[in-house]
């Protein structure tokens, strides 16, 4: 597609079900970010891959999130036993290479409500 | 690690003003500086960006500014317009972070007829 994609882009979950949400990234970039925007903040870092190697999870806020690429395209972030606090949008990102400097897409975003 | 702040959280304009919107950041590792744009219910989009080998790059009415003793970088809006409004956001990264992003709180312009 010509950009980042998201779905679903809006999802209701009650507080303890599992919830995945995916991202399709722009064909042939190489990187692909999870970010969490909560309302009226900046977006904040969860993981990285590359190509198909999650090189860096550090932003993960606890073993309920789980990500994943198998493939190096398509991703998708798990959320186990969701809680109201882990309400926000979503965003996914994509660039060329991880080099410093490279411009990053990103998608529309899934907004999470936990109810 | 890298922490950025960002100034003011909201800002209002009349049309055909300057606008400016300052950030610091924290890690004098840091090399790049990308500004993005974010409408309400849409995906941030990149306006600009700065690296740490340049101290001002401009585009039409769009230029930012970076002071790498001072570690801090500014947003310049000239001649602001009603399509200006929006949610700003500064962001840094470093090399050997695989790019990723740390990003300021945020600046509401408002931009008023």
């Amino acid at each position: 597609g010509a950009g980042v994609s998201q779905s679903p882009r809006y999802k209701v979950a009650k507080r303890g079900q599992d919830v995945a949400l995916r991202c399709d990234p722009i064909s042939g970039h190489v990187s692909l970010f999870w970010y969490q925007q909560a309302l009226g903040q900046g977006p904040e870092f969860l993981t990285y891959f590359q190509n198909e190697a999650q090189l860096d999870k550090s932003g993960l806020p606890s073993d309920r999130f789980f990500a994943e690429r198998p493939e190096g395209s398509v991703s998708t972030l798990k959320i186990q036993r969701t809680q109201q606090e882990d309400s926000a949008v979503y965003l996914c990102a994509s660039s060329l290479s991880g080099s410093s400097g490279t411009e990053a897409f990103f998608g529309q975003g899934t907004r999470l409500t936990v109810v | 690690g890298e922490n950025v702040e960002q100034h003011p959280s909201t800002l209002s304009v009349q049309e055909g003003d300057s606008a400016v919107i300052k950030c610091t950041y924290s890690d004098s590792a840091s090399n790049y500086f990308p500004w993005y744009k974010q409408e309400l219910g849409k995906r941030p989009q990149l306006i600009i960006d700065i690296r740490s080998n340049v101290g001002e790059k401009k585009d039409q009415r769009i230029a930012v500014t970076l002071n790498k003793t001072a570690k801090h970088f500014s947003l310049h809006i000239t001649e602001t317009q009603p399509e200006d409004s929006a949610v700003y956001f500064c962001a840094a990264s470093q090399q050997g972070g695989g790019n990723k992003l740390t990003f300021g709180t945020g600046t509401q312009l408002k931009v008023e007829l």
